[in-house]
């Protein structure tokens, strides 16, 4: 298995641009989502998905759009870049409940660094 | 939303020494207490996953404990090694939603 691919890992904006942060994983989680991270700020999270077709938004979701036309696959969308959107994005995914040695624990892709400039 | 606090923020232990860090997060309608080590340049990765009252979870030299009427957990790291440094994250769910909350983590350095 993979596990939680990300792309692109690192990209650079003009404000006002736009773009996609995909995520993929190929474990049949049905739970996915995304986060982003900031110096002292630690993990909030963006949007989430308990499964393909439903989305939901978390904490900081202004800005962005997603969906989940897929299990595998949940996009990330950035329709007019600003400087407050440069950070560090993680897409994670889980199972819903405990099953096969899991117990609901998330699994990260490698992280993407995006600026806006 | 739910709000979880982690102390101390980082901590500076010589190689040898055990340390442990707390994580308190609202214990009404808690569902699920989770803990990651998150070493820099990579992405979190899972130490343990909680759910009752009372639970104590080990992984060799790291140890978490569980205490949900409180709203509290403690991680344990006995003997800290150079290769334990790294931000240690705590994320709570709530019973009624699906989303994970994270702290701001406690950053360990362990200096050789």
């Amino acid at each position: 298995n993979a596990g939680v691919t990300q792309t692109p890992k690192f990209r650079i904006l003009k404000i006002g641009q736009s773009m996609t942060l995909q995520c993929t994983q190929d474990m049949n989680h049905n739970y996915m989502y995304w986060y982003r991270q900031d110096p002292g700020m630690g993990l909030k999270l963006i949007y989430y998905s308990v499964g393909a077709g439903i989305t939901d938004k978390g904490e900081v979701p202004n800005g962005y759009n997603v969906s989940r036309s897929t299990t595998e696959d949940f996009p990330l969308r950035l329709e007019l870049a600003a400087p407050s959107q440069t950070s560090v994005y993680f897409c994670a995914s889980s199972y819903s409940t405990p099953r096969q040695g899991h117990n609901g624990e998330l699994f990260f892709g490698e992280g993407s660094r995006l600026t806006v400039l | 939303i739910l709000n979880v606090e982690q102390s101390p923020q980082s901590l500076h232990v010589q190689e040898g020494d055990s340390t442990n860090f707390t994580c308190s997060f609202p214990s009404s309608n808690f569902y699920a207490l989770h803990w990651y080590r998150w070493e820099t340049a990579k992405s979190p990765e899972a130490l343990f996953v909680m759910t009752l009252n009372g639970d104590e979870k080990k992984k060799g030299r790291i140890s978490a404990t569980l205490n949900t009427k409180e709203g509290y957990s403690y991680l344990y790291i006995k003997g800290s090694q150079p290769e334990d440094s790294a931000t240690y994250l705590c994320a709570s769910r709530g019973g009624s939603n699906y989303k994970l909350t994270f702290g701001k983590g406690t950053l360990l350095t362990v200096n050789p």
